[in-house]
């Protein structure tokens, strides 16, 4: 199985600043990523897929880069309703791993 | 429009079976594959087993002896069954449908292992 190596496991940030999440996948998973956001008590929402392509309806202050085994999840301008906690997967291969995922607090 | 549910007992007792039923709206159990993701309390996310769309059943290795995942077309629904429940069993179970790749999820049923 291909393992999902994401960090950090905790962020705490400040409103209006940007916040970056890692993802390291343990062999080429070509581009074959997506990361979703978990607020308290939901279901988890799916973000991008593809590595960097936008689901619809998800605001642009969500983005994704990389490729290979290494990528980045990014939110511009943080607001207060993106408080939540971040997870990547893989679906390069049958099965598709999720990372541990990333906490995400107000500072 | 696209809708999960999962719906099943709160509580089970330890070494009893679970047996939780995913309903399904707005598209058709073949043409999308229908996953199972449960997240133990405080925890992450783990995938479980699919339903694929062509009928066949994949298991995550770690609880292949326990888990069995069926459906039934007719209704719309897609079971699991995970026998031998213990407490680290306790967590939130959700339906998901394959795409991009979990595009819709259910809203979660909430199991407690314990006696």
């Amino acid at each position: 199985d291909i393992q999902m190596t994401q960090s950090p496991s905790f962020l705490s940030a400040s409103l209006g600043n940007s916040i970056t999440i890692t993802c390291h996948a343990s062999q080429n998973i070509k581009g074959w990523l997506a990361w979703y956001q978990q607020k308290s008590g939901n279901a988890p929402e799916l973000l991008i897929y593809k590595a960097s392509s936008l689901q619809s309806g998800v605001p642009s202050r969500f983005s994704g880069s990389g490729s290979g085994t290494d990528y980045i999840f990014t939110i511009s301008n943080l607001q207060p309703e993106d408080i939540a906690t971040y997870y990547c997967q893989h679906y390069q291969s049958f099965p598709y791993t999720f990372g541990a995922g990333t906490k995400l607090e107000l500072k | 429009q696209v809708q999960l549910t999962e719906s099943g007992p709160g509580l089970v007792h330890p070494s009893e079976t679970l047996s939780l039923t995913c309903t399904v709206s707005g598209f058709s159990l073949t043409g999308y594959s229908v996953y199972w993701v449960r997240q133990p309390s405080g925890k992450g996310l783990e995938w479980m087993g699919r339903m694929r769309y062509n009928g066949d059943t994949s298991y995550n290795s770690a609880l292949k002896s326990r888990l069995s995942i069926s459906r039934d077309t007719s209704k719309n629904q897609v079971f699991l069954k995970m026998n031998s429940l213990q407490t680290d069993d306790t967590g939130t179970y959700y339906c998901t449908r394959e795409g991009n790749p979990f595009d819709y999820w259910g809203q979660g049923v909430m199991v407690t292992v314990s006696s």
